[in-house]
């Protein structure tokens, strides 16, 4: 089991906005990441650092802590953007990484 | 530009050995951890391990201390996951991914493609 937990799936209308949630221990002490995975492909770094976002992310990609919380905000979801979405910190030792579930984020 | 390339596809049958390659280029290979997450088919990603390059230090997930093991080749900037005594249940996609070292908090900002590995008799 995940010591990080994600809602399995989420869904948005076009152009609205989106939160992804990440729960887990381990994030009132960890800023969490996130990776965006689209079928096929290899997960790419949306979030680092609780918001910070790489080169190339869109600015409609932002995140947040809060408590044992994380969570991914897309402003204005785009129909790019629909993918599964995973959380992932240190986890509650800090000595190893643990995956959330994932989240499914369908646009409408 | 920074780019982690992995080796092909495999197919090995059960009980056999497999050693995926990840090399990277664009910098310097042993200032950045190199991590490994598996995919199974349908399913989300696991972290499996780290390793320290300058040193060779490794970090394994519970889930993945016995039969896996990481290594690496610093004079070709490569690193390597060997899995033994594969298992249907093995059967997946290996990513490599890159991290930094050290620092409280931790990502993954560069991607391999993936391997896959199949495990079928």
């Amino acid at each position: 089991s995940s010591e990080l937990t994600q809602d399995p799936a989420v869904s948005v209308a076009l152009g609205q906005t989106v939160r992804i949630t990440c729960q887990g221990d381990s994030l009132s002490s960890y800023y969490a990441s996130w990776y965006q995975q689209k079928p096929g492909q290899a997960p790419i770094l949306v979030i680092y650092d609780k918001n910070n976002r790489p080169s190339g992310i869109p600015d409609r990609f932002s995140g947040s802590s809060s408590g044992d919380t994380a969570s991914l905000t897309i402003t204005g979801a785009q129909a790019e953007d629909e993918a599964d979405y995973y959380c992932n910190s240190r986890d509650s030792r800090g000595f190893r990484l643990v995956f959330g579930g994932g989240t499914k984020l369908t646009v409408l | 530009q920074v780019h982690l390339v992995q080796s092909g596809a495999e197919v090995k049958k059960p009980g056999a050995s497999v050693k995926v390659s990840c090399k990277a280029s664009g910098y310097t290979f042993t200032s950045y951890d190199i991590n490994w997450v598996r995919q199974a088919p349908g399913q989300g990603l696991e972290w499996m391990g780290w390793m320290n390059p300058n040193g060779g230090h490794t970090t394994y997930a519970q889930n993945f201390q016995g039969r896996f093991t990481m290594t690496r080749n610093t004079s070709i900037n490569t690193a390597y996951l060997e899995l033994s005594s594969l298992r249907s249940e093995d059967t997946a996609v290996y990513y490599c991914a890159r991290g930094p070292s050290g620092g409280q908090n931790y990502y993954m900002d560069v991607w391999g493609k993936g391997t896959t590995v199949t495990v079928s008799s």
